[in-house]
This record gives structure tokens, sequence and C-alpha cells, in this order.
């Protein structure tokens, strides 16, 4: 475990379904982050949370909402997804603004969407 | 953030040292240089960072040019575990947003 804990670690849902992933650490970070890993492609950041606001939104579609209530949680919200949104979805924290420390990295949940 | 650019693969003998090279000609003063790798499906695991000292920790070294355009990361004695995709990326702070290339995929051959 690296301290960063993603739930599920799979999922299978249909287009017309909504799900949520879950991100949790306990490391004392302060910002959180959603990319998202197509086969056979680079990370591609989705989000970015700062002591819990948005600092970061790489132009995702209105299908991915991302909720982060504090700074040890993050979600990301699922809905009328397409199959071509089937990846893997990494969750990542790191100290906060101005500290230049790695990040860490769940585990990610590889989405199905059929 | 600055661009990085690397070898789309290499191979390595396992005993032997693992030298990945990166270009970040483009570094900014205030940009650090990070590596990290990742095992197939899994997350990307830290490596290390630096900004123009050279640095070095229990997994590897980093080897930082004088001018900061280049860095080489260096597994010393690089085992079969090695093998994976390793991402050289540069950024300011935590809080900016990283950028991730498609990486170096090292094959650590016995």
């Amino acid at each position: 475990e690296t301290g960063v804990t993603q739930t599920p670690r799979h999922l299978v849902m249909g287009m017309t379904n909504k799900k949520s992933l879950k991100c949790e650490q306990h490391l004392g970070h302060n910002a959180m982050y959603w990319y998202k890993q197509s086969a056979k492609k680079p990370l591609e950041l989705m989000f970015v949370y700062n002591f819990k606001e948005q600092t970061e939104n790489n132009s995702v579609p209105s299908r991915f909402s991302p909720e982060c209530p504090n700074s040890s949680h993050l979600f990301l919200h699922l809905h009328t997804l397409q199959p071509e949104d089937s990846a893997l979805y990494l969750c990542a924290s790191s100290q906060g603004q101005g500290e230049t420390g790695g990040y860490t990295f769940g585990s990610g949940t590889r989405l199905t969407v059929v | 953030d600055a661009k990085t650019t690397q070898p789309p693969s290499m191979d390595c003998a396992e005993g032997r040292a693992a030298n990945l090279p990166c270009n970040h000609s483009t570094i900014s003063g205030n940009e650090y240089v990070y590596w990290y790798r990742q095992i197939h499906s899994q997350g990307p695991q830290y490596i290390i960072h630096g900004l123009k000292n050279n640095e070095t920790n229990e997994m590897a070294s980093l080897i930082i040019t004088e001018d900061r355009k280049s860095s080489t990361l260096i597994l010393p004695h690089a085992t079969l575990r090695d093998t994976a995709v390793y991402y050289c990326i540069v950024r300011a702070t935590n809080a900016g947003k990283s950028t991730f290339g498609d990486g170096t995929t090292l094959t650590v051959k016995p």
C-alpha cells in the first residue's frame, strides 16, 4: 500500500449507469489529483484539488464530476459514460502548493464501460 | 510545464547499471526534475527529484547537467523487478499540473 487507497479496484458499468470512484489518503497531503490512463497512452491529468479547491480542470467532459469534501478524500462521479472512457483511473496526492515533494499514486481503478 | 523527451525503450542486463536519459531543454529556473516509474497496470511510483544538484536515495541517483537541460536516472544494480516504464517530468511546485509523456520502457534481462 502506498498510503493512497482507491476503491473499487475494478468496475464494469453500463453506459446508463451512475457510479463513483473513491480515493482516500492519510498522508497529511493537501493536494489531490485524478489522472486517466487509456491503453497504450500517457497519463492524462483530469482534475487538481488544492486544499479542497479545484485548481485545474483539464477540459474534462461533464460526464465526469469530481468532488473533494476534505483534503483526505476525493471522488469521481461517473454518469452516462462511453466505451472510450474505459481506462485506468489513478488518484494521486502531494503535500500542496509551494511544496516540491513527489506525488503518491494509488493503485488505480480499472474501469470498463459496456 | 516544460516538455521532456525520453527514448521509447532501453534494455539492461541484470546486475548492471541502468542509465535512463531525459532531455528538458526548455526547463525554467524554478522547475524541478522528477522521476517516476510504473510497473504494468499499477500506479506510478515516485523515485527521486532534484533542482540542480545531483541527488541520491535508496532507489536511484539523479544526475542533472550544469545547464539543467538534461538529466540521467541511474539504477546502480538493475534487477528484473526494475522492468517498468520510467517517466521524467518537470514541475515547479506540487500544486502545479504534471504532464507525463510516453516515458522509457526499461527491460531488465537475465
